[in-house]
């Protein structure tokens, strides 16, 4: 069983429409990042978070660390919003990621 | 802005080549990495450096050497190559508290 288990995997969504991605992990850490990319592209970070909530424009991440589990969610979907997103975590003292597989996101006019 | 660069998106190269992969920071981060990223595997950690002539092997070392003589500059270098390490290589860097920040990515075929 992988660390970082995310759901779903694939996803298919029309525009506009409220978006979750989940991710649940199963050690301690010390902070979790998601991050996005696209199509041919770089790895871009969207979010790094140890707690509560953040929100960057439509992009809104929180964390519960007693679950241990973590949600992206983007409203007002947008096909620029088509990409893979990535849940990785921070464990313990070291600096190294371990990472989920990735949701795959589909936004359609 | 943290800028990552590395020195190719494309590569091809031949069996048994050695081959450098070179990413250089701009912002005095203390950590780099190298990451490959395949189907279905996601991104793995080859090697990382926490600083300047310091390396710690990541998860799939086997096949890959690292050089960091400078603190921007990170290097990969895969000694002989094989068909078998075709794959999408990223760097990344990152101060130590604070998020971490990607190159564009090499794309690496081995013939």
């Amino acid at each position: 069983k992988n660390e970082v288990e995310q759901s779903p995997q694939n996803l298919t969504a029309q525009e506009g429409e409220f978006i979750t991605i989940n991710c649940s992990y199963s050690v301690g850490i010390s902070a979790l990042h998601w991050l996005q990319q696209h199509p041919g592209g770089g790895i871009v970070s969207l979010f790094m978070l140890s707690s509560g909530k953040k929100k960057h424009g439509r992009l809104i991440a929180t964390i519960n660390i007693q679950e241990k589990h973590s949600s992206l969610h983007i409203t007002a979907s947008h096909p620029r919003d088509s990409a893979v997103y990535i849940c990785a975590v921070y464990t313990g003292t070291a600096s190294k990621l371990t990472f989920g597989t990735g949701t795959r996101l589909q936004v359609t006019l | 802005d943290v800028k990552v660069t590395q020195s190719s998106r494309y590569l091809v190269k031949r069996t048994g080549e050695k081959v450098f992969l070179e990413c250089v920071q701009d912002m005095d981060h203390e950590n780099m990495f190298w990451y490959r990223q395949d189907p279905g595997l996601g991104l793995r950690l080859i090697y990382f450096s926490y600083d300047v002539k310091m390396k710690e092997k990541g998860d799939i070392p086997e096949g890959y050497s690292v050089s960091r003589e400078k603190k921007e500059r990170f290097s990969l270098i895969l000694e002989s190559a094989s068909t078998n390490q075709t794959s999408m290589y990223l760097c990344a860097s990152r101060r130590f508290g604070d998020e971490q920040y990607f190159g564009p990515g090499t794309r690496l075929t081995v013939t």
